[in-house]
């Protein structure tokens, strides 16, 4: 059974970082790329940030690059994202996903909240 | 403002047919394929609808995508009350080389 489990999420002021972490199981991680979506409070949902299996090749959105510093660790089937510089507007739930080719996001954690404030 | 147009609401009475529409452009759908999220309250999204219309096991079969050119939807057919939830499209976007999101519409079944 295909897991993913985030973690890192709380309060931090405009300014500040954070990294989030996100533990798979059930699959083979290093073969699949990953992904972070993320939902502000009563929005829709906005694609962050995604890295391909090897670890080799990242894309960002406009919106999060040069603050959001994605990787992984295939040894620890663990996903990261590194925020710095966090604004106000980063306050969003953040979900992990398994990002197939064929498939899109095809397994989403539970999410973990990020609140940006002073 | 989403890339990927969606109507905010739609809704049904148990039963009937409701379709939701997904506009793009030639970057995004145009070029690549369509998938269907659904969300339901307080949950976490779940893939719905891969590769324009194939159904993930597990996802019962009143739902059904479809593409044409820059536009794709999402049907549902024999309405239930458990459908009620959050339905996003999304593409891959060759100009912006990152995932785009449509902006969600809430089906409501009356």
């Amino acid at each position: 059974e295909v897991q993913l489990l985030e973690s890192g999420g709380g309060l931090v002021q405009p300014g500040g970082s954070l990294r989030l972490s996100c533990a798979a199981s059930g699959f083979t991680f290093s073969i699949y790329a990953m992904s972070w979506v993320r939902q502000a409070p009563g929005k829709g949902l906005e694609w962050v940030s995604t890295i391909t299996g090897g670890g080799g090749t990242t894309y960002f959105a406009d919106s999060v690059k040069g603050r959001f510093t994605i990787s992984r660790d295939n040894s620890k089937n663990t996903l990261y994202v590194q925020m710095d510089s966090l604004r106000a507007e980063d306050t969003a739930v953040y979900y992990c996903a398994k990002d197939s080719v064929l498939s899109g996001f095809d397994y989403w954690g539970q999410g973990t909240l990020v609140t940006v404030s002073s | 403002q989403s890339v990927l147009t969606q109507p905010p609401s739609a809704s049904g009475t148990p039963g009937q047919r409701v379709t939701i529409s997904c506009s793009g452009s030639s970057s995004n759908i145009g070029s690549n394929n369509v998938n269907w999220y659904q969300q339901l309250p307080g949950t976490a999204p779940k893939l719905l609808i891969y590769s324009n219309n194939q159904r993930p096991s597990g996802v019962p079969d009143r739902f059904s995508g479809s593409k044409s050119g820059t536009s794709a939807s999402l049907a549902t057919s024999g309405l239930q009350s458990e459908d009620e939830a959050d339905y996003y499209c999304a593409a891959w976007d060759d100009s912006l080389n990152g995932w785009v999101f449509g902006g969600g519409t809430t089906l409501t079944v009356l």
